[in-house]
C-alpha cells in the first residue's frame, strides 16, 4: 500500500533555531517527491520538488534531502523565523497516468520568539 | 492574475442540504483536483478530472459529485448523503496527470450547523 508518513507530528522550536522534519514512503513506482509549506486555513505552497536522482535541494533556508535506496526525505529549516510556523506536508508521486499525489498527515511547526 | 480560485471562503450548511463549491483556474492546466483536510490527517482525493467531461473518483467519493464542463472550472457539489461534511476543502490543479506539480487554491471551509 503507498503510503507517507511524516514525523515529528508537531515541533516547537525557538526563533533562530534550526530544526529537522522527517517523511518516510512506501510508494512505488516513485517518480517524485515534494515539501508543501501550508499556513493555517491557507492552502499549500510548494517549497521544493526531488525526483530519483536528487539527492539535495535548498530554496532559501528550506534544505530538502531524498534517500531513494532508504524511501526517507527530510526537510532541515535553518535560523527559523516566526513566518516559518505552519504545518509541512511531504507529497509523493508514484508513476501513472492518474496524478494520484499521496500525501503525508504533516508535521506542524510552531516557532517561538 | 493567474491561479486557483475557491470560494466561497467560508461556508455553512443546514444538515440535509446541498451545496456547491466553487474552483476556477486561469492557469490552463489539464487536471483538476478536490482534497479534504481534516485536523491531524493527510489530504484525501474526492474526485479529479484529467480532461473536460470526464472525471474519477478518488479515495472518498461517496456524498460528493463534480462536473467539469468547461476546462477552468470543477465545482464540487457536497450533497446531504455526506455525514460529516464539516472540513477544509481544496481544489488543485496540474498541468498533466502525470506526476507534475500540483497548484493549490486557498480552500473553503465547510461547516455543518
Amino acid at each position: 500500500k503507498n503510503q507517507v508518513e511524516q514525523s515529528p507530528q508537531s515541533l516547537i522550536i525557538l526563533e533562530g533555531k534550526n530544526c529537522t522534519l522527517q517523511c518516510n514512503y512506501t510508494v512505488s513506482p516513485f517518480s517524485n517527491l515534494r515539501w508543501y509549506k501550508q499556513d493555517t486555513g491557507r492552502g499549500p505552497v510548494s517549497l521544493t520538488i526531488m525526483t530519483f536522482s536528487e539527492n539535495t535541494k535548498s530554496n532559501g533556508r528550506y534544505t530538502a534531502t531524498l534517500d531513494a535506496d532508504t524511501k526517507q526525505s527530510s526537510l532541515h529549516i535553518t535560523a527559523s523565523q516566526l513566518s516559518d510556523s505552519a504545518s509541512y506536508i511531504c507529497v509523493v508521486s508514484a508513476y501513472s497516468n492518474t496524478g494520484k499525489l499521496i500525501f503525508g498527515q504533516g508535521t506542524t511547526l510552531q516557532v517561538k520568539p | 492574475d493567474g491561479g486557483i480560485t475557491q470560494s466561497p471562503k467560508y461556508l455553512f450548511r443546514k444538515e440535509g442540504q446541498n451545496v456547491t463549491l466553487s474552483c476556477e483556474q486561469n492557469l490552463n492546466h489539464d487536471a483538476m483536483y478536490w482534497y479534504r483536510q481534516d485536523p491531524g490527517q493527510g489530504l484525501r482525493l474526492i474526485y479529479y478530472s484529467q480532461i473536460v467531461n470526464d472525471f474519477q473518483k478518488g479515495d472518498i467519493a461517496e456524498g460528493y459529485s463534480v462536473s467539469r464542463e468547461k476546462k477552468e472550472s470543477f465545482p464540487l457539489t457536497v450533497t446531504s448523503a455526506q455525514k460529516n461534511p464539516t472540513a477544509f476543502y481544496l481544489c488543485a490543479t496540474s498541468r498533466t496527470g502525470g506526476g507534475t506539480e500540483a497548484f493549490f487554491g486557498q480552500g473553503t471551509r465547510l461547516t455543518v450547523v
